[in-house]
C-alpha cells in the first residue's frame, strides 16, 4: 500500500512568492495533520483535520499560512507570501485516530516532508 | 498539559556496543500513549513502536527494546549491538486520551553509529 505522498519534496522560492504543499494521505485514514520542523522548534504541529474539517488550527503561525482539505485524498499546505523565517522541513501525516475495536489511539504515519527554502 | 523531554541531544557510539536513549514524559492523563519514531539521514520519519499506559510490560523486537515505566514517567530505548544503520535521529512522542489524536513530540535525540 501506498504511503503518505508529499509533493514537492524540495522547494526553493524567493522571499513574496506563494508556496503550496500538498499532500495525499493513505486511503481509508480519517485524520490529517501539518507538521512543521525546524532545528530551533523542533516538530510542530500546525493544522489536523478529521474527516475534511479542520479541527484545530492554533498552531498556524499566522495569516500567511493557509490549509485546505477538499477532499478525503488531498490536502494543501499554502504559504502566502512566503518568508525566510518559513524554511523548513513540512511533514504530512494521516491516521484513523482511534481503532475500532480497543478505541487505542491510533498511528500517525508520515509522509517524506517537503524541504522548503525561502531565499 | 504534555510534555515529552529527551535530554540527550547526541550521543556517538562504536559499531556493536549496546545504547540505550532515554525519554520522560508528563501527563495528567491516566490513559495515554507512547510512540518512537526514527528519522534517518533521508528524513523521512518512521514509525517504530507505540505502547499503551496500561500496559508496562517491556517489549522487544529484534535488537530493539523499549522499557516502558510509570513509576518514573520513562519510556527508554535500547539499541543492542548497534550498526551503522541504526544512525538517525529518534524521537518520542505522546498522545493523552483524552481529545484528538495530536502528538506531542520531545526534541529528538541524534545517534551517530560509526564503523
Amino acid at each position: 500500500d501506498a504511503g503518505v505522498i508529499q509533493s514537492p519534496r524540495h522547494e526553493v522560492t524567493e522571499m513574496g512568492q506563494e508556496v503550496t504543499l500538498r499532500c495525499k494521505p493513505i486511503s481509508g485514514h480519517d485524520y490529517l495533520f501539518w507538521y512543521r520542523q525546524t532545528m530551533m522548534r523542533g516538530l510542530e504541529l500546525l493544522i489536523y483535520f478529521n474527516n475534511n474539517v479542520p479541527i484545530d488550527d492554533s498552531g498556524m503561525p499566522e495569516d500567511r499560512f493557509s490549509a485546505k482539505m477538499p477532499n478525503a485524498s488531498f490536502s494543501t499546505l499554502k504559504i502566502q507570501p512566503s518568508e525566510p523565517r518559513d524554511s523548513a522541513v513540512y511533514f504530512c501525516a494521516s491516521s484513523l485516530g482511534r481503532d475500532r475495536v480497543s478505541f487505542a489511539k491510533n498511528i500517525q504515519y508520515f509522509g517524506a516532508g517537503t524541504r522548503l527554502s525561502v531565499l | 498539559a504534555q510534555k515529552v523531554t529527551q535530554a540527550q541531544t547526541e550521543i556517538s557510539v562504536v559499531e556493536k556496543e549496546d545504547v540505550t536513549l532515554d525519554c520522560v514524559y508528563e501527563t495528567r492523563d491516566t490513559t495515554y500513549y507512547l510512540f518512537w519514531y526514527k528519522q534517518p539521514p533521508s528524513g523521512e520519519l518512521v514509525f517504530l513502536i507505540r505502547r499503551n499506559s496500561f500496559d508496562e510490560q517491556n517489549e522487544i523486537s529484534g535488537r530493539y527494546s523499549w522499557n516502558f515505566q510509570k513509576s518514573t514517567s520513562s519510556f527508554n530505548f535500547t539499541i543492542t549491538a548497534s550498526q551503522v544503520v541504526d544512525s538517525a535521529v529518534y524521537f518520542c512522542a505522546l498522545s493523552e486520551n483524552s481529545g484528538y489524536s495530536t502528538l506531542t513530540f520531545g526534541k529528538g535525540t541524534m545517534l551517530l553509529v560509526s564503523p
